[in-house]
């Protein structure tokens, strides 16, 4: 079975900090993705990543950016945390089978 | 950009009957639709889905059906039971260039009343 794993279940940052979210995935995917998910919105795409050292925006980027050093690993940073960046972020890999998706990481932004 | 609409947000139904989810998404070039099930605080997790060159799939108490030409497609749960209770998510994959990515509806959260 494909692995993802985010390294932080529960995260609680103040206002202006720099936030780093951990995302690995053991299965060699090419292709991996950040979502953010809240009440009502449903899950909507801040970045995605075809390749190491590629990425691209999604539908929300503002706020945000990526880092993908290595296949395995892509990491979300918020540049400067703001109370309305306060969401569960999921990472996802995936293949042309679809989508798999890591147990989140709820983060509060005091 | 693709757009997905999902109804109902909400759906209680009782016990041994069905529950119908509706998305309907923009754009045609749409050929893979997978639903999503997230049980309380717990990841999406896959649960059936449908490509662009099927009409309807079924696998158990579950089916998927699509109609391409309105741009619309639903999950049909049968014969309802207690862990059915989650939040339903469909999704709309686009296949571009080798460019791959999923979008998804806002989310039906289905309640199974004893």
């Amino acid at each position: 079975d494909v692995k993802v794993t985010q390294s932080s279940r529960y995260l609680v940052k103040r206002t202006g900090e720099k936030v780093f979210l951990e995302c690995v995935q053991d299965m060699d995917h090419e292709n991996m993705f950040w979502y953010r998910q809240d009440p009502g919105l449903g899950l909507r795409l801040i970045y995605f990543s075809y390749d190491v050292k590629m990425k691209e925006k999604g539908d929300i980027p503002e706020g945000y950016s990526v880092s993908r050093e290595k296949k395995e690993r892509f990491s979300l940073i918020l540049e400067s945390a703001s109370t309305n960046q306060t969401s569960m972020y999921l990472c996802a890999s995936s293949t042309r089978r679809g989508y798999t998706f890591g147990s989140g990481t709820r983060l509060t932004v005091v | 950009g693709e757009n997905v609409e999902q109804h109902p947000s909400t759906l209680s139904v009782q016990e041994g009957d069905s529950a119908v989810i509706k998305c309907t998404y923009s754009d045609s070039a749409s050929n893979y639709f997978p639903w999503y099930k997230q049980e309380l605080g717990k990841r999406p997790q896959l649960i059936i889905d449908i490509r662009s060159n099927v009409g309807e799939k079924k696998d158990q108490r579950i089916a998927v059906t699509l109609n391409k030409t309105a741009k619309h497609f639903s999950l049909h749960i049968t014969e309802t039971q207690p862990e059915d209770s989650a939040v339903y998510f469909c999704a709309v994959w686009i296949s571009n260039f080798g460019n791959e990515k999923l979008t998804f509806g806002t989310g039906t959260r289905l309640t199974i009343i004893p």
